[in-house]
């Protein structure tokens, strides 16, 4: 049972390239959700889904997106990456109960230089 | 602006110390968790309050949730250096958001 699993763990990209961080959870969970952390803060929220084919934005949605095609899988889109990117990115999948937890993956080190 | 005020922002103290760090908002939850998060890690859970009022322990760490459920307390007792992390608040939602995290050293 791996949980929550994001790929890839690090990644340098040059400004104004793509790249999809992928997301993929084994628990059945329906609630999916994009954070980013930049140094020394608390977690951001991107964007979230409350199940297959349903997203919505977070508090800092801005030059990313989503799809939500399957329960397992919530990739994240970066379309021209900017230097204020820069940051770990953590995707995470609950049931959205009241006492449920958030099971967070180990991160995705995104550097754009 | 955060929805979520955590303080202190950092925080270093001596093995054997005790300590409380706060978790603040102007906004009613219908419950809200702990997470501690060590570097190179995903935050994990260590409790959830629902009730206002409610007061729950984990080993030697103590949680409060506030009255009004607008805010909750998290007291540790003799602090270890395992203890060592950032202790993150979210409030609990479809849309979950954090506080932006006490980071917490204990030095042997």
């Amino acid at each position: 049972n791996a949980g929550v699993t994001q790929t890839p763990k690090f990644r340098i990209l040059k400004i104004g390239q793509s790249m999809t961080l992928q997301c993929t959870q084994d628990m059945n969970h329906n609630y999916m959700y994009w954070y980013r952390q930049d140094p020394g803060m608390g977690l951001k929220l991107i964007y979230y889904s409350v199940g297959a084919g349903i997203t919505d934005k977070g508090e800092v949605p801005n030059g990313y997106n989503v799809s939500r095609s399957t329960t397992e899988d919530f990739p994240l889109r970066l379309e021209l990456a900017a230097p204020s990117q820069t940051s770990v990115y953590f995707c995470a999948a609950g049931r959205q109960g009241a006492r449920d937890a958030l099971h967070f993956g180990n991160g995705t080190r995104l550097t754009v230089t | 602006t955060q929805l979520l005020e955590q303080s202190p922002q950092f925080l270093s103290i001596q093995e054997g110390e005790n300590l409380t760090v706060y978790c603040n908002s102007s906004s009613v939850f219908s419950s809200l968790q702990w997470y501690r998060q060590e570097p190179g890690e995903g935050p994990v859970l260590l409790v959830t309050v629902v009730t206002g009022g409610e007061v729950k322990k984990l080993k030697r760490l103590t949680f409060q949730f506030g009255d009004a459920r607008k805010d909750s307390s998290l007291h540790i007792t003799a602090a270890q250096p395992g203890d060592t992390g950032l202790y993150l608040c979210a409030g609990v939602g479809a849309n979950m958001r954090f506080g932006a995290g006490t980071r917490l050293t204990v030095k042997p």
